[in-house]
Parts: C-alpha cells; sequence; structure tokens
C-alpha cells in the first residue's frame, strides 16, 4: 500500500516549451502533496504545497507563474513547468500524505521525473 | 522558516562498523523528524522516524536518538553491509502532514 507514482519518468524538451509532470496517489487519498525539486548530487529543496481544491502554497523564491501546481482530485496533482529554459533540468519529485491512522500518517515520495530542457 | 543541517556530507564506513550520521534544526515548533534513503536515481525512501515525545526510536540495525533541547537528532547503523551504501537525508517537519525540510544529504559507503 502507500504507492505513489509519477508519469513521465523522464522527459526531454526543447527550450521554450511547457511540460507537465503528473504525481498520483494510487491506493491512497491524498489532501496533500508536496513537489520537490533536486539537483545532481544535492538535496531535494521543497518547492510547493500542493492542497486538492485549493491554490498551492509556494516557497519564497519559487515562481508560482513558472511552475504551475493543480490538485484537482485526492488522487492527483500535477507540476506545469511553462516555458522551460536549460536551468530548469532537475529531477523533480512529489510526495504524498497518508493520513489517518497514526502509526501510517507520513509522506510517501513518487519516482521521480528527470526534465532535461536543450 | 525551519534550516536544517546535516553532517557529514560523505562518510566510509568498513563493512561490520557503526556509522552516525548527525542533524541540527533551528525551528522549536518542530516535532516530527524522519529519515530517508535514497539510492541513486531512485525515490526517497522512508527508513526510520521520530516524534518529538521521544528520545530514542530503534528498528534492528537502525536507531535515531533526538534531543528537543539541543535541537538535534542523529541517524545510527550498526553492523553496517555494503547495501546500506546510499544518500542518506534528515528532515524536520512541524508534523507528519507538513511540508518536509531536508538536509543536505550524507553519501555513506560501506567498504567491504
Amino acid at each position: 500500500g502507500a504507492v505513489v507514482s509519477q508519469h513521465p519518468s523522464w522527459v526531454i524538451c526543447k527550450s521554450g516549451t511547457s511540460v507537465k509532470i503528473e504525481c498520483r496517489s494510487l491506493d491512497f487519498q491524498a489532501t496533500t502533496m508536496f513537489w520537490y525539486r533536486q539537483f545532481p548530487k544535492q538535496s531535494l529543496m521543497l518547492m510547493a504545497t500542493s492542497n486538492e481544491g485549493s491554490k498551492a502554497t509556494y516557497e519564497q523564491g519559487v515562481e508560482k507563474d513558472k511552475f504551475l501546481i493543480n490538485h484537482a482530485s485526492l488522487t492527483l496533482s500535477t507540476l506545469t513547468v511553462t516555458s522551460a529554459h536549460p536551468e530548469d533540468s532537475s529531477f523533480y519529485i512529489c510526495s504524498a500524505r497518508l493520513a489517518g491512522l497514526s502509526f501510517t500518517d507520513t509522506q510517501y515520495f513518487g519516482p521521480g521525473t528527470r526534465l532535461t530542457v536543450l | 522558516g525551519e534550516n536544517v543541517e546535516q553532517h557529514p556530507s560523505t562518510l566510509s564506513v568498513q563493512e561490520g562498523d557503526s556509522a552516525v550520521i548527525k542533524c541540527t534544526y533551528s525551528d522549536s515548533a518542530s516535532n516530527y523528524f524522519p529519515w530517508y534513503k535514497q539510492e541513486l536515481g531512485k525515490r526517497p525512501q522512508l527508513i526510520i522516524d521520530i516524534r518529538s515525545n521521544v528520545g530514542e526510536k530503534k528498528d534492528q540495525r537502525i536507531a535515531v536518538t533526538l534531543n528537543k533541547t539541543a535541537k538535534h537528532f542523529s541517524l545510527h547503523i550498526t553492523e553496517t553491509q555494503p547495501e546500506d551504501s546510499a544518500v542518506y537525508f534528515c528532515a524536520a517537519s512541524w508534523s507528519t502532514g507538513n511540508q518536509f525540510y531536508f538536509g543536505t544529504g550524507t553519501s555513506l559507503t560501506v567498504i567491504p
């Protein structure tokens, strides 16, 4: 149980195009999902908190107009990188909160999406 | 916001020895501290966590200690094995449902 998937697992795009990344909780409902960015050999940097049915909360320094987050259902959150540039190339990972039972109340991570912008 | 520091950044140990990774946090409101193991190109996997009402937690070869007064917590791995080689991240959060703030990571290498 508590499986989180991401799609696509990797994507290559041209500079100036937009890319959508999906994060799904497969066997549980997630009222909250989180989006992280990870550069090679570096830590996970929180980008935003996504709550179902409401606007995402972005961390300081993250451009909300560039990284569009939508959390339309309890099992799906999407991150759209708009007008992507080479500096946006990174590993994007989502996590979903499994809430309810105290012993399982934690976050589970998706497998990540590697974005390369040419 | 929360600031989590992690040391060391790299750690090499002989198989069978113990490994210790330390983290400090800045926000006294943080009360949930998970540890994740990440292998190259893969997702972080939760290996152990501790809540602020507990000082120590153990799961087989892995243990975590927490000192709320000093605002630091540590991961202890005993009898290390080559498959323990990975990058380990600590994190701090106000609760399990809130955002995690991660440390900078420790690359652990267990030498056979």
